[in-house]
């Protein structure tokens, strides 16, 4: 499969721990981003890369939240001290640039915090 | 800042059609995507506009208007299968062509 993939699919923590979830974006691309969705409401942008350069982050995305590409291929999202609110699908997407084309989302890693 | 809007909730029957509109706000548009999202699984990529226009692509289309700041995108001969989610996404030049999404169409199609 060639496809974007995130894991874990599902992740369920406590209050207060750390997580951290990984995405490998399609193997060309260059561009990559990482959402937030929660339920019944559509993604919202938290921040993306331009190969390993981190270049945009959301005020969505607080200082509890660190997302890395050290070698512009796959990424790491990093929350830590998760709180309640921090319950979501997290998406993952990459497309590539300069070529404006779509962007491919994998199936998300689903985090709840009990 | 940007506002996208579109309808909640819609219902129709297996076979006929509807039409999901999609009303937008924004600076540096860079093109309109729809995607549908099945509960629980990833968006996938429907259709793209960046022209003022009719886009075909067999029972799914999307029209454009830049100067309206709208959209929708028409889905013919329904299936039960087409139940979903149905996203409309503004690209725009900021943040490196990220997407803003609507808060989706939940569509429902019934026997």
């Amino acid at each position: 499969d060639t496809g974007v993939s995130q894991d874990p699919r599902h992740k369920i923590t406590k209050r207060g721990q750390n997580v951290t979830f990984r995405c490998d974006p399609i193997s060309e691309h260059n561009r990559l981003y990482w959402y937030r969705q929660t339920l019944g409401q559509g993604p919202e942008f938290l921040t993306y890369f331009q190969n390993e350069a981190q270049l945009e982050k959301s005020r969505l995305l607080s200082d509890r939240f660190s997302a890395e590409r050290p070698k512009g291929s796959f990424s790491t999202l990093e929350i830590q001290r998760t709180e309640q609110g921090d319950s979501a699908m997290y998406l993952c997407a990459s497309s590539l640039t300069p070529r404006n084309t779509e962007a491919f989302f994998g199936q998300g890693t689903r985090l709840t915090v009990v | 800042g940007q506002n996208i809007d579109q309808p909640t909730e819609m219902t129709a029957t297996e076979g006929a059609i509807v039409q999901i509109n999609c009303t937008y706000q924004t600076s540096g548009f860079n093109g309109l995507f729809w995607y549908q999202q099945h509960a629980g699984e990833a968006p996938t990529f429907l259709s793209y506009n960046v022209l003022d226009g009719l886009e075909e692509k067999g029972r799914f289309s999307s029209f454009l208007s830049r100067s309206k700041g709208y959209s929708y995108l028409l889905l013919k001969e329904l299936q039960m299968k087409d139940s979903a989610s149905y996203l409309c996404a503004v690209r725009t030049l900021d943040a490196g062509n990220m997407l803003t999404f609507g808060g989706g169409t939940r569509l429902m199609v019934k026997p």
